[in-house]
């Protein structure tokens, strides 16, 4: 069955260190793969996405992340964190035909950024 | 530009009561729709999903069932809500190309009590 693990719960930081979220995903086939962060009490907000070519992508915020078929990952990264990064962030995975475009999540890493 | 509005914000009810949360899309038509449940360490569940009009598709078996009576609207319900039932909702739209991603509404916090 499909299915996408984020390992870590929870991770601390602080500000102006790098940081790298883990993202791991099972399917057959390509995935389509996505990473978003939720401020508390909001809805979610898109950072980035893969579909296909370079492998490693830019997003919003200077975030970034790689894609590695051979370990099934995306990971999430970032250079120098900043305070206002601290949120709740989900990686996930788009599956199906066009017709079905079901979006499976994983549990969320919640990131703390210490001054 | 597209827009999805999701009410109420907030609720309160008690055990046993019915439910009804609404979620509307502006700006597209034919859009995939998802009914999400974000429970405290639990990540994103998938509760529905629906590809079109009065297509329902139902990821877990639970006390809820949702509806798609107009193409831009979807509804999540319950007839007599559970303890269990509390948790954070949110609804998403989709494009019918797989090479999009969603949107999401902001939020539903149920407090069944």
């Amino acid at each position: 069955a499909q299915s996408v693990t984020q390992p870590d719960i929870h991770i601390t930081v602080s500000e102006g260190a790098s940081l790298e979220l883990r993202c791991n995903y099972s399917y057959g086939a390509t995935p389509y793969l996505f990473w978003y962060v939720q401020s508390p009490g909001q809805g979610l907000q898109l950072l980035l996405k893969y579909f296909s070519g370079d492998t490693l992508v830019q997003g919003i915020k200077g975030f970034e992340a790689e894609f590695k078929r051979s370990q099934s990952s995306f990971n999430l990264r970032k250079p120098s964190v900043h305070w206002s990064d601290a949120a709740e962030y989900f990686c996930a995975v788009g599956y199906g035909s066009s017709n079905t475009g079901k979006l499976i999540f994983g549990q969320g890493t919640t990131l703390q950024v210490k001054p | 530009s597209q827009t999805i509005h999701q009410w109420p914000a907030t609720l309160v009810q008690p055990v046993g009561s019915p439910l009804s949360l609404e979620c509307t899309v502006e700006g597209t038509s034919n859009p995939n729709l998802y009914w999400y449940r974000q429970a405290a360490g639990r990540g994103l569940q998938l509760l529905f999903y629906s590809v079109g009009i009065g297509q329902i598709s139902s990821e877990v078996p639970q006390n809820l069932s949702a509806s798609r009576p107009q193409d831009r609207q979807f509804i999540l319900s319950s007839k007599k809500l559970l303890l269990s039932d509390s948790g954070f909702y949110l609804c998403a739209w989709r494009g019918t190309s797989i090479l999009t991603e969603a949107f999401f509404g902001q939020g539903t916090r149920l407090t069944v009590v």
